[in-house]
């Protein structure tokens, strides 16, 4: 009940192209959800996060997409860029406990 | 904002012997610390939690005689592996949380260890 599930494992995109990563959790105890991007040899970096009174979240190009009911969340980055090549991470959280994270997703975005 | 400082970045030691690792908030206090360990194209390992001034909580599985941890100040809390082994060899990352706030971490650039 503690996991959070994320896919695809891999992602390939084309330059300009939307990149898509869903997740997907059970524990109804999970009220924080974030975004982190990671660059290979860096610590992960928070690029976006949602409660779950809302639906969507926006910030420039990264779009977090909540669905309480079915307990999924996923982002969306638009206009894909060949920069954005990373790890990206999903995670969830009780309030004011410990992070609970995906398995990652490798995003590739191809000039 | 919220820059989580690690140091050293990348070490290198022989085994059997011991390894410390700072994690520093440098512009905010940080009451809580977490510590997570990373396997290459793996995600991110919880080992414990740190709080200042308290004992570390740490998560099952993770031998706490092996891995000491120290959060002394509100900036400053240390890992120190103990006797090195080299399937200690890995990516430590540090994270804080702001005071007065539960939820979101600022991770530091992570600490690659490698154990001969």
């Amino acid at each position: 009940q503690q996991q959070v599930k994320q896919s695809p494992q891999s992602l390939i995109v084309q330059k300009g192209g939307i990149s898509i990563i869903n997740c997907a959790y059970e524990n109804t105890a999970f009220d924080y959800f974030p975004w982190y991007q990671q660059f290979p040899g860096k610590g992960p970096a928070l690029l976006i996060a949602i409660r779950p009174d809302v639906s969507e979240k926006k910030e420039g190009r990264f779009t977090i997409s909540f669905n309480k009911s079915a307990k999924q969340f996923s982002l969306h980055i638009m206009d894909s860029q060949p920069g954005d090549s990373a790890t990206y991470f999903c995670a969830a959280a009780p309030y004011g406990q410990n992070f609970v994270f995906g398995p990652g997703t490798r995003l590739s975005v191809l000039p | 904002g919220a820059v989580v400082s690690q140091h050293p970045s990348w070490v290198i030691c022989k085994s059997g012997t011991s390894v410390k690792i700072e994690c520093r908030s440098l512009d905010f206090q940080a009451t809580t610390m977490f510590w997570y360990r990373q396997f290459p194209k793996q995600s991110l390992m919880l080992m414990a939690t740190s709080n200042e001034g308290s004992k570390a909580t740490y998560e099952q599985g993770v031998e706490k005689d092996k891995f000491l941890i120290n959060h002394a100040s509100l900036t400053l809390s240390t890992l120190t592996v103990t006797s090195a082994h080299p399937e200690d060899s890995s990516f430590y990352i540090c994270s804080a949380v702001t005071s007065g706030s539960s939820e979101t971490q600022y991770f530091g650039p992570g600490t690659r260890l490698l154990v001969l």
